[in-house]
């Protein structure tokens, strides 16, 4: 069954819009691992969280670990159209790293 | 740009052919990874190997067959496939198994079982 649940599962913007993905698990995690995909191209990592509250930027990208360690988000600030693509989620189960559905970004410039 | 390499990127098989896939990494990493990512469901781990050994094998239907004959190698025989196993194939390796690294992708390669 699902392991990790992201929300949404597709968004579209307008150029300059903020985009947030969540990323959520019923049980505690180690850590949390975030991807891009750009379409027609395979998943590139971004940013691993592993610290309680842990906030880390990167450039428009915001990542966020919750307190209880059981959800994360990534925040896009005014988004480009260089943004278009699914992120994904990953957390460790069973020393596996299991992949979130994603979120599908589109963007209207 | 990636230090997986996959070839083939793009097959075209029926379902009484074998075809392998293949994949190397050039980074010195000792695990290396089999994911499949179909349009309805998220990356699905396949099989994992660990220094050359197995260590996962994910219920993975016997038509695919795993080799990995060194920690750089790794292939994917493939054989009476259904048309259910269209997909892209997405091979990744990591510095070690149990390592809450990253995940290097190659570039995946398209199936299409006719």
């Amino acid at each position: 069954g699902q392991q990790v649940m992201q929300i949404p599962q597709y968004q579209h913007v307008q150029e300059g819009e903020d985009f947030t993905t969540y990323c959520n698990s019923s049980t505690t995690l180690s850590n949390i691992q975030w991807y891009k995909q750009r379409p027609g191209g395979h998943p590139v990592f971004l940013i691993q969280l592993v610290k309680s509250g842990e906030v880390k930027k990167q450039k428009r990208l915001t990542f966020q670990f919750g307190e209880a360690k059981k959800n994360s988000s990534l925040h896009i600030t005014a988004t480009q159209t260089t943004d278009v693509g699914t992120y994904f989620c990953a957390v460790l189960r069973a020393q596996k790293l299991v992949f979130g559905q994603g979120t599908r970004l589109t963007i209207n410039p | 740009e990636t230090g997986v390499t996959q070839t083939p990127r793009h097959l075209v098989m029926g379902m009484t052919n074998k075809k392998s896939l293949k994949c190397e990494q050039h980074l010195g990493h000792n695990a290396m990874y089999w994911y499949k990512q179909s349009a309805k469901k998220p990356l699905e781990l396949m099989f994992v190997y660990n220094f050359k050994e197995q260590t996962e094998n994910n219920s993975v239907p016997s038509r695919f067959s795993p080799e990995c004959p060194n920690s750089s190698h790794l292939f994917l025989h493939l054989h009476t496939l259904q048309p259910e196993d269209s997909a892209l194939y997405l091979c990744a390796s990591s510095r070690e198994f149990r390592d809450t690294g990253e995940l290097f992708f190659g570039e995946g390669s398209r199936l299409t079982v006719l």
